[in-house]
């Protein structure tokens, strides 16, 4: 059974740097083929994809984001940690990591951590 | 940027059918997933490469996609439908989101 957990602080200022970690078990995420991915829902808003890493250490990331994002993964401990730098109030939100097989949809997702940015 | 467009809402009385379209350039050359979010929940998958169902899902949920639309059915709507759904797709390798549809059941 896949299961999937964020963690981070709940308030941030404005221009700091958030960072998110994602504890999974159930599947390595050195495994051929698994990979982990990071999605935030702002109040009331649609869900909106930040950044996927797989196994081979691939990472993409949202065009409109890609140059405050940082995936990485820990193999060893079973975790994925997303870095957001430069904070908005507008990064506001609610942030999902979850589990996607090569090919596939997002299959199982944490309960999701919810991020407020405020001075 | 690739982009995915649902309808904001749509509503069905209990029993009948409702369908959640996602619409997209050439939307039917790519594998089109499914979601349903409720109220205070995380996403969960209900259809993913166009059409298969994950286990656990009822058979009431079904999926198409053909042309610059993608279809979510829902047969037999229950009370417990009622959520907001999304599309996603990839476009190479960045992920896309649709602008989500809520269900309302009559």
């Amino acid at each position: 059974q896949i299961t999937l957990k964020e963690s981070g602080p709940t308030l941030v200022k404005p221009t700091q740097t958030l960072t998110l970690t994602c504890t999974f078990s159930g599947f390595s995420v050195s495994a051929s083929g698994e990979g982990v991915g990071w999605i935030r829902q702002a109040p009331g808003k649609a869900l909106e994809w930040l950044a996927l890493i797989y196994w081979n250490g691939d990472d993409y990331y949202s065009p409109s984001l890609e140059s405050r994002l940082t995936v990485t993964k820990d193999t060893s401990k079973n975790l994925v940690v997303l870095t957001m730098t430069n904070m908005d109030p507008v990064d506001t939100a609610t942030y999902y990591c979850a589990h996607r097989f090569t090919g596939s949809a997002f299959d199982v997702w944490g309960q999701g951590t919810m991020v407020t940015v405020s001075s | 940027s690739y982009e995915l467009t649902q309808p904001l809402s749509v509503s069905v009385a209990l029993g009948q059918t409702a369908e959640v379209t996602c619409g997209g350039d050439n939307i039917g050359s790519k594998n089109v997933h499914w979601y349903q979010q409720k109220p205070g929940q995380a996403p969960v998958v209900v259809i993913y490469r166009d059409s298969n169902r994950p286990s656990g899902i009822p058979e009431r949920f079904s999926g198409s996609n053909s042309g610059n639309t993608a279809t979510l059915t829902i047969s037999r709507v229950q009370v417990g439908d009622e959520a907001d759904y999304y599309c996603q797709v990839w476009d190479t390798t960045t992920g896309v989101f649709g602008t989500g549809t809520k269900v309302t059941v009559l």
